[in-house]
């Protein structure tokens, strides 16, 4: 099993420029989940889904979009990319909810950074 | 806001020393705390987790000590050994209609663990 692959590992982008981060997990989980880190703050919650067709909003979702069109893969864009979209990008995956003491795996991350 | 605040921001322990982190949250609906262990260029992994119900966890070198009244909870990390050397995030999580899924992190706090 990979567990939770993220696509690219690194991308910088210029100012206003579009990218899609891809998310994929083989461990047949409902729930997926966008988190961007940067120093100081933790990790904060983006966007989620609680099953495949369904995306909700998280604590920050202000200049990002989702889609979960299959069950394995949770996409993040960014329509039009500002500087203060950089930052450390991770996915996160459990087979149901988090608060049920299901455990949430990390991908390695994406590292990006916009100029 | 951060709703869960977490100190200190970085610690360093001699090998063999008690690392303590605490963390401190004003949600009392609040009902799952979790803490992950990340090391560098790598995504944070689930560590332990402890529910309200109880006021202390241990699993190996690792305890969470929970004070509901108090609404603080904190790691300790008995034997510090240097491949404890990571960056450790605590978390809060509530299963309520409206935050369904979502997790409130801490800062993080590096710790150091010298030979």
């Amino acid at each position: 099993n990979a567990g939770v692959t993220q696509t690219p590992k690194f991308r910088v982008l210029k100012t206003g420029q579009s990218m899609t981060l891809l998310c994929a997990q083989d461990m047949n989980h409902e729930y997926m989940y966008w988190y961007r880190q940067d120093p100081g703050m933790g990790l904060r919650l983006i966007h989620y889904s609680v099953g495949e067709g369904t995306t909700a909003k998280g604590e920050v979702p202000d200049g990002y979009n989702v889609s979960r069109l299959k069950k394995q893969n949770f996409l993040l864009g960014l329509e039009s990319a500002a500087p203060s979209q950089t930052s450390v990008y991770f996915c996160a995956s459990s087979y149901s909810s988090v608060w049920d003491g299901y455990e949430q795996y990390f991908g390695p991350g994406t590292r990006l950074t916009v100029t | 806001q951060q709703q869960v605040k977490q100190s200190p921001q970085s610690l360093i322990v001699q090998k063999g020393g008690i690392s303590i982190i605490n963390c401190a949250y004003e949600n009392t609906a609040f009902d799952y705390f979790p803490w992950y262990q990340q090391f560098p260029g790598k995504g944070p992994a689930l560590l332990i987790a402890i529910r309200p119900d109880v006021s202390e966890k241990k699993e190996g070198r690792f305890t969470i000590s929970f004070n509901k009244s108090a609404k603080q909870f904190s790691l300790h990390i008995m034997d510090s050994q240097p491949g404890d050397s990571a960056t450790y995030f605590c978390a809060a999580a509530t299963g309520s209609a409206d935050s369904w899924g979502k997790f409130q992190f801490g800062a993080g706090t590096q710790v150091v663990v010298t030979p």
